[in-house]
């Protein structure tokens, strides 16, 4: 029963490298979304899909790119790392779509430092 | 602009206190309000509020919504040093929008 899977754990990249954080569910949830989470400053939104194929921003969306093509997957790109980026990220998923207010359920999150 | 405040930011009780944390709220298409506990990893959680007045138990932990004020507390009665850890409050409406989050350390 692997619920919400992120990928990797930790990474340490360099100021300007790109990377693809990774995010699996096997729930069936239509809706999914990204986190970063810094001191203080509580889980900001980054980028969520409703569904296969839709995605829309954030909070927080400037240096990151998503995209949605299936419902298991929703990966998160870094595209040119900034020492700003560095921080825990979450990924959550839900069943229902749009506006159906039931709790996330998140992953383990990965721990990510930029030099 | 939807917004989610929690307060207080931290908490520092003994253990068998009783402990009200606030969430207040100012959004459009209200869903649900939804309670987690973080501890070193993961969210995980706690209780999901969708009607005023009708309030939420497990064990020592109730919940309760006020959508005419606009507000939630969570409370936690007779506190244990297990129950330390950073809660967070959201709001659903298209979108789940988090608080910052209260810390709470229970000391033994």
């Amino acid at each position: 029963n692997a619920g919400v899977t992120q990928t990797p754990k930790f990474q340490v990249l360099k100021t300007g490298q790109s990377m693809t954080l990774q995010c699996a569910q096997d729930m069936n949830h239509e809706y999914m979304s990204w986190y970063r989470q810094d001191p203080g400053m509580g889980l900001r939104l980054i980028h969520y899909s409703v569904g296969a194929g839709i995605t829309d921003q954030g909070e927080v969306p400037n240096g990151y790119n998503v995209s949605r093509s299936t419902t298991e997957d929703f990966p998160l790109r870094l595209l040119s790392a900034a020492p700003s980026q560095t921080s825990v990220y979450f990924c959550a998923s839900s069943r229902g779509g749009q506006g159906d207010g039931q709790p996330q359920h998140f992953g383990d999150g990965t721990r990510l430092s930029i030099l | 602009e939807d917004k989610v405040v929690q307060s207080p930011l931290s908490l520092v009780v003994h253990e068998g206190d009783t402990v009200t944390l606030n969430c207040s709220y100012e959004v459009t298409n209200f869903r649900s309000l939804l309670w987690y506990k973080q501890e070193k990893k993961a969210p995980t959680f706690l209780f999901m509020l969708t009607s005023s007045g009708i309030e939420k138990k497990s064990g020592r932990l109730s919940s309760i919504l006020d959508k005419k004020e606009l507000f939630s507390i969570l409370n936690i009665t007779a506190t244990q040093t297990g129950d330390s850890a950073v809660y967070l409050c959201a709001v659903v409406t298209y979108k789940y929008i988090f608080g910052t989050g209260t810390r709470l350390k229970v000391l033994a």
